[in-house]
Protein backbone atom coordinates (compact mmCIF):
# COMPACT_ATOMS: atom_id res chain seq x y z
CA UNK A 1 0.00 0.00 0.00
CA UNK A 2 1.12 3.65 -0.47
CA UNK A 3 2.10 5.56 2.56
CA UNK A 4 3.74 8.58 3.61
CA UNK A 5 5.63 9.40 6.64
CA UNK A 6 7.34 12.50 7.71
CA UNK A 7 9.65 12.27 10.53
CA UNK A 8 9.03 15.07 13.09
CA UNK A 9 5.71 16.85 13.34
CA UNK A 10 7.87 20.33 14.28
CA UNK A 11 11.19 21.76 13.35
CA UNK A 12 12.48 24.94 14.88
CA UNK A 13 15.37 26.52 12.70
CA UNK A 14 17.08 30.08 13.03
CA UNK A 15 16.88 32.53 10.42
CA UNK A 16 19.74 31.97 7.40
CA UNK A 17 20.52 28.12 8.90
CA UNK A 18 19.64 25.00 6.48
CA UNK A 19 16.11 23.72 6.44
CA UNK A 20 15.36 20.27 6.22
CA UNK A 21 12.41 18.39 6.03
CA UNK A 22 12.24 14.42 5.96
CA UNK A 23 9.46 12.37 4.17
CA UNK A 24 9.91 8.32 3.58
CA UNK A 25 7.60 6.85 1.11
CA UNK A 26 6.56 3.66 -0.19
CA UNK A 27 4.78 2.62 -3.17
CA UNK A 28 4.13 -0.56 -5.11
CA UNK A 29 4.62 1.93 -8.33
CA UNK A 30 7.02 4.17 -9.77
CA UNK A 31 6.40 6.70 -7.18
CA UNK A 32 5.04 10.64 -7.85
CA UNK A 33 5.90 12.58 -5.23
CA UNK A 34 5.15 16.01 -4.41
CA UNK A 35 5.50 18.82 -1.55
CA UNK A 36 2.64 21.05 -0.62
CA UNK A 37 3.67 23.83 1.59
CA UNK A 38 0.16 25.65 3.41
CA UNK A 39 0.71 29.35 5.34
CA UNK A 40 -2.06 29.93 8.55
CA UNK A 41 -5.63 29.95 7.22
CA UNK A 42 -5.03 29.41 4.18
CA UNK A 43 -5.09 26.22 1.65
CA UNK A 44 -2.02 23.94 0.62
CA UNK A 45 0.41 25.08 -2.42
CA UNK A 46 2.45 22.82 -4.45
CA UNK A 47 6.01 23.79 -3.97
CA UNK A 48 7.56 21.01 -6.31
CA UNK A 49 6.99 17.85 -7.59
CA UNK A 50 8.89 14.22 -9.02
CA UNK A 51 7.31 12.58 -11.48
CA UNK A 52 10.03 11.30 -13.72
CA UNK A 53 13.42 12.72 -15.08
CA UNK A 54 16.19 14.18 -12.70
CA UNK A 55 15.91 13.58 -9.24
CA UNK A 56 16.84 16.76 -7.99
CA UNK A 57 13.41 18.83 -8.33
CA UNK A 58 13.64 22.52 -7.47
CA UNK A 59 10.43 24.90 -6.43
CA UNK A 60 9.30 27.72 -5.56
CA UNK A 61 10.77 30.21 -2.65
CA UNK A 62 14.04 28.47 -3.03
CA UNK A 63 13.53 24.76 -1.63
CA UNK A 64 14.21 21.54 -3.65
CA UNK A 65 14.39 17.83 -3.03
CA UNK A 66 15.80 15.13 -4.34
CA UNK A 67 14.34 11.53 -4.79
CA UNK A 68 16.23 8.68 -3.65
CA UNK A 69 14.94 5.60 -4.77
CA UNK A 70 17.71 3.54 -2.67
CA UNK A 71 16.37 5.21 0.62
CA UNK A 72 12.78 5.14 -0.56
CA UNK A 73 12.95 9.52 0.24
CA UNK A 74 12.24 12.70 -0.93
CA UNK A 75 13.50 15.14 1.62
CA UNK A 76 12.81 19.01 1.55
CA UNK A 77 15.73 21.43 1.58
CA UNK A 78 16.39 25.26 1.53
CA UNK A 79 20.14 26.29 2.23
CA UNK A 80 18.99 29.71 4.17
CA UNK A 81 15.92 29.88 6.27
CA UNK A 82 13.58 33.18 5.72
CA UNK A 83 11.02 33.83 8.59
CA UNK A 84 8.51 34.01 5.88
CA UNK A 85 9.20 30.63 5.45
CA UNK A 86 7.18 29.08 8.50
CA UNK A 87 4.45 27.29 7.53
CA UNK A 88 3.01 23.64 7.82
CA UNK A 89 4.33 20.95 4.86
CA UNK A 90 2.70 18.44 3.72
CA UNK A 91 4.41 15.32 1.49
CA UNK A 92 2.25 13.47 -0.74
CA UNK A 93 2.52 10.61 -3.24
CA UNK A 94 0.42 9.42 -5.54
CA UNK A 95 -2.08 6.53 -5.04
CA UNK A 96 -1.70 3.72 -7.12
CA UNK A 97 -4.90 0.82 -6.46
CA UNK A 98 -7.78 0.79 -9.02
CA UNK A 99 -10.00 3.74 -9.76
CA UNK A 100 -8.16 5.67 -6.81
CA UNK A 101 -5.23 6.58 -9.50
CA UNK A 102 -5.99 9.88 -9.15
CA UNK A 103 -5.96 10.48 -5.36
CA UNK A 104 -2.81 11.80 -3.48
CA UNK A 105 -1.99 10.16 0.31
CA UNK A 106 -0.52 12.66 2.36
CA UNK A 107 1.95 12.79 4.98
CA UNK A 108 0.61 14.10 8.75
CA UNK A 109 2.78 17.43 7.91
CA UNK A 110 5.74 19.15 9.52
CA UNK A 111 5.50 22.51 11.15
CA UNK A 112 8.53 24.92 10.51
CA UNK A 113 9.29 27.58 12.84
CA UNK A 114 12.00 30.23 12.00
CA UNK A 115 13.50 31.68 14.51
CA UNK A 116 15.00 35.13 14.09
CA UNK B 1 -7.48 31.88 -13.83
CA UNK B 2 -10.05 31.79 -11.03
CA UNK B 3 -8.63 28.73 -8.62
CA UNK B 4 -11.02 26.55 -6.83
CA UNK B 5 -13.62 28.57 -5.27
CA UNK B 6 -15.28 28.06 -2.07
CA UNK B 7 -18.08 29.20 -0.33
CA UNK B 8 -18.90 30.17 2.43
CA UNK B 9 -15.47 30.77 4.15
CA UNK B 10 -16.70 30.95 7.53
CA UNK B 11 -19.87 28.76 9.03
CA UNK B 12 -21.16 29.34 11.98
CA UNK B 13 -24.15 27.29 13.10
CA UNK B 14 -25.84 25.20 15.91
CA UNK B 15 -25.82 21.37 16.50
CA UNK B 16 -28.37 19.86 14.54
CA UNK B 17 -28.70 22.08 11.64
CA UNK B 18 -27.64 21.17 8.26
CA UNK B 19 -25.06 22.66 6.75
CA UNK B 20 -23.97 22.90 3.25
CA UNK B 21 -20.48 23.62 1.46
CA UNK B 22 -20.43 24.15 -1.74
CA UNK B 23 -17.30 24.08 -4.53
CA UNK B 24 -16.11 24.95 -7.90
CA UNK B 25 -13.59 23.46 -8.93
CA UNK B 26 -11.29 24.63 -11.88
CA UNK B 27 -12.37 24.97 -15.23
CA UNK B 28 -11.16 21.70 -17.17
CA UNK B 29 -10.55 19.50 -14.41
CA UNK B 30 -11.85 16.34 -14.02
CA UNK B 31 -11.18 15.03 -10.50
CA UNK B 32 -12.40 16.53 -7.32
CA UNK B 33 -11.38 15.75 -3.88
CA UNK B 34 -12.98 16.93 -0.48
CA UNK B 35 -10.78 17.26 2.32
CA UNK B 36 -11.49 17.89 5.99
CA UNK B 37 -8.77 19.31 8.61
CA UNK B 38 -8.51 19.01 12.13
CA UNK B 39 -5.81 19.59 14.85
CA UNK B 40 -6.24 16.20 16.47
CA UNK B 41 -6.69 14.19 12.77
CA UNK B 42 -5.01 16.37 10.53
CA UNK B 43 -5.74 16.29 6.51
CA UNK B 44 -8.13 13.65 6.21
CA UNK B 45 -9.12 12.73 2.96
CA UNK B 46 -13.40 12.56 2.84
CA UNK B 47 -14.55 11.76 -1.06
CA UNK B 48 -12.96 11.74 -4.16
CA UNK B 49 -14.70 12.34 -7.94
CA UNK B 50 -13.88 11.17 -11.05
CA UNK B 51 -15.81 12.65 -14.19
CA UNK B 52 -18.06 13.46 -11.66
CA UNK B 53 -18.66 9.83 -10.18
CA UNK B 54 -17.88 9.26 -6.47
CA UNK B 55 -14.99 7.02 -6.96
CA UNK B 56 -13.90 6.71 -2.96
CA UNK B 57 -15.76 7.58 -0.64
CA UNK B 58 -14.25 5.35 2.44
CA UNK B 59 -13.27 8.58 4.33
CA UNK B 60 -17.05 9.87 5.01
CA UNK B 61 -17.10 9.87 8.66
CA UNK B 62 -20.47 8.67 8.61
CA UNK B 63 -24.11 8.84 7.04
CA UNK B 64 -24.46 12.33 8.12
CA UNK B 65 -22.26 13.48 5.84
CA UNK B 66 -23.05 12.97 2.03
CA UNK B 67 -21.64 15.07 -1.18
CA UNK B 68 -22.90 15.14 -4.76
CA UNK B 69 -21.03 16.38 -7.91
CA UNK B 70 -24.18 17.54 -10.37
CA UNK B 71 -21.73 18.37 -12.74
CA UNK B 72 -18.18 19.35 -13.83
CA UNK B 73 -18.24 22.38 -12.39
CA UNK B 74 -20.08 22.21 -9.10
CA UNK B 75 -19.87 20.47 -5.75
CA UNK B 76 -21.59 20.00 -2.65
CA UNK B 77 -20.66 18.81 0.80
CA UNK B 78 -23.27 18.62 3.11
CA UNK B 79 -23.74 17.90 6.97
CA UNK B 80 -27.23 16.69 8.26
CA UNK B 81 -27.75 17.00 11.56
CA UNK B 82 -24.26 18.42 12.45
CA UNK B 83 -22.01 18.07 15.48
CA UNK B 84 -19.79 19.77 17.63
CA UNK B 85 -17.40 17.01 16.27
CA UNK B 86 -17.59 18.07 12.91
CA UNK B 87 -15.82 21.49 13.25
CA UNK B 88 -12.76 21.39 10.99
CA UNK B 89 -11.67 23.43 8.16
CA UNK B 90 -12.94 21.64 5.06
CA UNK B 91 -11.08 21.82 2.01
CA UNK B 92 -11.88 21.27 -1.61
CA UNK B 93 -9.08 20.28 -4.77
CA UNK B 94 -9.12 19.18 -8.29
CA UNK B 95 -6.58 18.15 -10.56
CA UNK B 96 -5.96 16.69 -14.04
CA UNK B 97 -5.40 13.43 -13.74
CA UNK B 98 -4.62 12.71 -17.70
CA UNK B 99 -1.97 15.50 -17.18
CA UNK B 100 -1.17 16.53 -14.02
CA UNK B 101 0.51 14.02 -12.59
CA UNK B 102 -1.96 14.00 -9.59
CA UNK B 103 -0.98 17.39 -8.87
CA UNK B 104 -4.27 18.74 -6.61
CA UNK B 105 -4.92 22.87 -6.35
CA UNK B 106 -6.31 23.26 -2.99
CA UNK B 107 -9.46 25.66 -2.53
CA UNK B 108 -8.85 28.17 0.61
CA UNK B 109 -10.97 25.79 2.63
CA UNK B 110 -14.31 26.28 4.90
CA UNK B 111 -13.54 27.32 8.41
CA UNK B 112 -17.09 25.49 10.07
CA UNK B 113 -17.93 25.65 13.68
CA UNK B 114 -20.66 23.74 14.95
CA UNK B 115 -21.78 25.13 18.65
Amino acid sequence: AQSVTQLGSHVSVSEGALVLLRCNYSSSVPPYLFWYVQYPNQGLQLLLKYTTGATLVKGINGFEAEFKKSETSFHLTKPSAHMSDAAEYFCAVRDAYGGSQGNLIFGKGTKLSVKP
Amino acid sequence: DAGVIQSPRHEVTEMGQEVTLRCKPISGHNSLFWYRQTMMRGLELLIYFNNNVPIDDSGMPEDRFSAKMPNASFSTLKIQPSEPRDSAVYFCASSFDRASYNEQFFGPGTRLTVL
